[in-house]
């Protein structure tokens, strides 16, 4: 089992360009996170999706969308990615999210050019 | 801002003593859990407290969480080399936000 897939793992883009970050998980987990590291930050949340058929926003959600495509997939979206949008981003998940731990994929490492 | 802020920020410690690290936080939680992470890799879970425990234990870690202060404690006793690593925790609200501090660099010196 491969627990939570990150796709890409890494990417580069230019100014303005969109691009689609996956996120797949085989835990069969209610509760779906995005998470954004930046040095000396910490982790900031993006977004959260509590259940299939919900999103809410976490403490960063501006310039992103997301998308909770089934019970598996949680993408999110950059419509224009702009420089301040470099940083590492996690998937997690749990298997509820008030009561349960996160597991996390490895990460994906976007630059923004 | 970030709802959990750990101190100190960097911690530095002869293999074999004790490591105690802070959080503290705002608002009302179900929960609190501290995570390990090393060189940037993903999070790993440690241990998860509940509003209505005061302490608790798993390992070499202790865990203590006072409401009425809103701030918990990690202890790791008997550090080894291998605990060097970045301790989060996180806050877990009722709405299923869960929300993460800057974090403790701790390392261990042989």
């Amino acid at each position: 089992n491969a627990g939570v897939t990150q796709t890409p793992k890494f990417q580069v883009l230019k100014t303005g360009q969109s691009m689609t970050l996956q996120c797949a998980q085989d835990m069969n987990h209610n509760s779906m996170y995005w998470y954004r590291q930046d040095p000396g930050m910490g982790l900031r949340l993006i977004y959260y999706s509590a259940s299939e058929g919900t999103t809410d926003k976490g403490e960063v959600p501006n310039g992103y969308n997301v998308s909770r495509l089934n019970k598996r997939e949680f993408s999110l979206r950059l419509e224009s990615a702009a420089p301040s949008q470099t940083s590492v981003y996690f998937c997690a998940n749990a298997e509820r999210g008030n009561t349960g731990e996160l597991f996390f994929g490895e990460g994906s490492r976007l630059t923004v050019l | 801002s970030q709802q959990g802020e750990e101190d100190p920020q960097a911690l530095s410690i002869q293999e074999g003593e004790n490591a105690t690290m802070n959080c503290s936080y705002k608002t009302s939680i179900n929960n609190l859990q501290w995570y390990r992470q090393n060189s940037g890799r993903g999070l790993v879970h440690l241990i998860l407290i509940r509003s209505n425990e005061r302490e608790k234990h798993s390992g070499r870690l202790r865990v203590t969480l006072d409401t009425s202060k809103k701030s918990s404690s990690l202890l790791i006793t008997a550090s080894r080399a291998a605990d060097t690593a970045s301790y989060f925790c996180a806050t877990v609200k009722w709405d299923d936000k869960i929300i993460f501090g800057k974090g403790t660099r701790l390392h261990i010196l042989p």
